[in-house]
């Protein structure tokens, strides 16, 4: 299956720092990732698509301004927690869908998260 | 109420048994399914589609009815191996996913 990367893995900063996430498809193009966040014992929570050369649609409730996202190239995505503090702490997973031709293959294959501790 | 539901858990079995496990989604105008299993702080991998004809991988087996609106999943003669959360994921034709909350699963010896 496609692969999909994501770094760092986890990171502990302190409140009102800024941490950039990366998400890389390894072995496909993605048009279009996806950013999640997942509390513990909850299920992902999609925060924004982020589309190459374009801008990221967010979900709501989700602050664009807080949540920074960079799609520059068919292979990586950013996200950039701005001014973190403790009630952004979560596992991030990315997830990217890979191009069949000219169509979007449904399934998601997922990178494997980063758990980001605001103290 | 949730787009997609999913009955919680924790279902407790033994090895060998055969366990089932039911999502129901509202959106009558969802694309396509997925079962996707989740191991302890890890990301999600793709355990199977779902198709209205039915898909079976060895153990596995995923139903899909779109009448009633849901899908299920049944794990035959359970392993050890088999023990994590299984997350229901219900495409729309836009392309979006929404994922149910997971059903916790553990096979015990």
């Amino acid at each position: 299956g496609a692969v999909v990367s994501q770094h760092p893995s986890w990171v502990i900063c302190k409140s009102g720092t800024s941490v950039k996430i990366e998400c890389r498809s390894l072995d496909f193009q993605a048009t279009t990732m996806f950013w999640y966040r997942q509390f513990p014992k909850k299920s992902l929570m999609l925060m924004a698509t982020s589309n190459e050369g374009s801008k990221a649609t967010y979900e709501q409730g989700v602050e664009k301004d807080k949540f920074l996202i960079n799609h520059a190239s068919l292979t990586l995505s950013t996200l950039t927690v701005t001014s973190a503090h403790p009630e952004d702490s979560s596992f991030y997973i990315c997830s990217a869908r890979a191009l069949q031709g000219e169509t979007l293959v449904a399934e998601q294959y997922f990178g494997p998260g980063t758990r980001l501790t605001v103290t | 109420r949730k787009e997609v539901e999913q009955d919680p858990g924790p279902f407790n079995v033994p090895e060998g048994a055969t366990v089932a496990f039911n999502c129901t989604y509202s959106n009558s105008a969802s694309q396509s399914f997925f079962w996707y299993r989740q191991d302890c702080r890890k990301e999600p991998k793709l355990l199977m589609s779902v198709y209205s004809s039915g898909n079976e991988d060895g153990r596995f087996t995923a139903q899909l009815n779109r009448a009633s609106q849901y899908i299920s999943l049944l794990i035959r003669d359970s392993k050890l191996s088999d023990s994590a959360t299984y997350l229901c994921v219900v495409n729309t034709n836009a392309g979006k996913s929404t994922f149910g909350d997971g059903t916790t699963l553990t096979v015990k010896p």
